[in-house]
């Protein structure tokens, strides 16, 4: 069964750092495209990056510069490493595997999510 | 960015009722475009891939439509597990924006 878990999340000081790790069982991470999506207390979805299984990376622009995704295949973990963090940045962060079937992309499955508050 | 505008922001309905929730891209993103299901306190369900592909273990009732920078979910007969919040989604380019979500109340 394909599954992902996260953890990592918790409570962080403004300009404090994180890092949120998804644990996935049932395939490689390395031979998938993996991202994070986030979601604020009420709000909608967010999409924040992707790491492609040929190591390329994107970011939204809200966090560029501060996260960075990365994987240990090892470990079988996908990764996002979160510095100088804001208020804004609290949600529960969302790991998901990005299927490739042709040229369309979806999320599917997703972990139970992991929440990040900031503040102090 | 491309921006994704769903209507209408909620919808009240009735169990049997048939629902259309739509989705308009601010350019074009051919059939780029995913439908996602969440449920309270609960991670995001696929529904619908490339607009109009029922994903594995959907029932039938929901289905996709649209091209180009219009996009449709119906649902032909609700019933009570519908009740949740509705995503758009594009797979076109990144970032990968979704709509601000339907929420769909009996």
């Amino acid at each position: 069964e394909v599954q992902l878990v996260e953890s990592g999340g918790g409570l962080v000081q403004p300009g404090g750092s994180l890092r949120l790790s998804c644990a996935a069982s049932g395939f490689s991470v390395s031979s998938k495209h993996m991202s994070w999506v986030r979601q604020a207390p009420g709000q909608g979805l967010e999409w924040v990056s992707v790491l492609y299984r040929d190591n390329i990376t994107y970011y939204a622009d809200s966090v560029k510069g501060r996260f960075t995704i990365s994987r240990d295949s090892s470990q079988n973990t996908l990764y996002l490493q979160m510095s100088r963090l804001r208020a804004e940045d609290s949600a529960v962060y969302y790991c998901t595997r990005d299927v490739e079937i042709g040229t369309y992309l979806f999320f599917d499955p997703w972990g139970q999510g992991t929440p990040v508050t900031v503040s102090s | 960015d491309i921006q994704m505008t769903q209507s209408p922001f909620s919808l009240s309905a009735s169990v049997g009722d048939r629902v259309t929730i739509t989705c308009r891209a601010s350019q074009t993103i051919n059939n780029y475009l995913n439908w996602y299901q969440q449920k309270p306190g609960k991670a995001p369900d696929l529904l619908i891939y490339s607009a109009s592909s029922l994903h594995s273990g959907v029932p039938s009732r929901f289905s996709g439509s649209g091209s180009g920078t219009d996009f449709a979910l119906t649902i032909s007969s609700l019933q009570p597990e519908d009740f949740a919040t509705y995503y758009c989604q594009q797979s076109y380019n990144v970032p990968r924006t979704f709509g601000q979500g339907t929420k769909l109340e009996i």
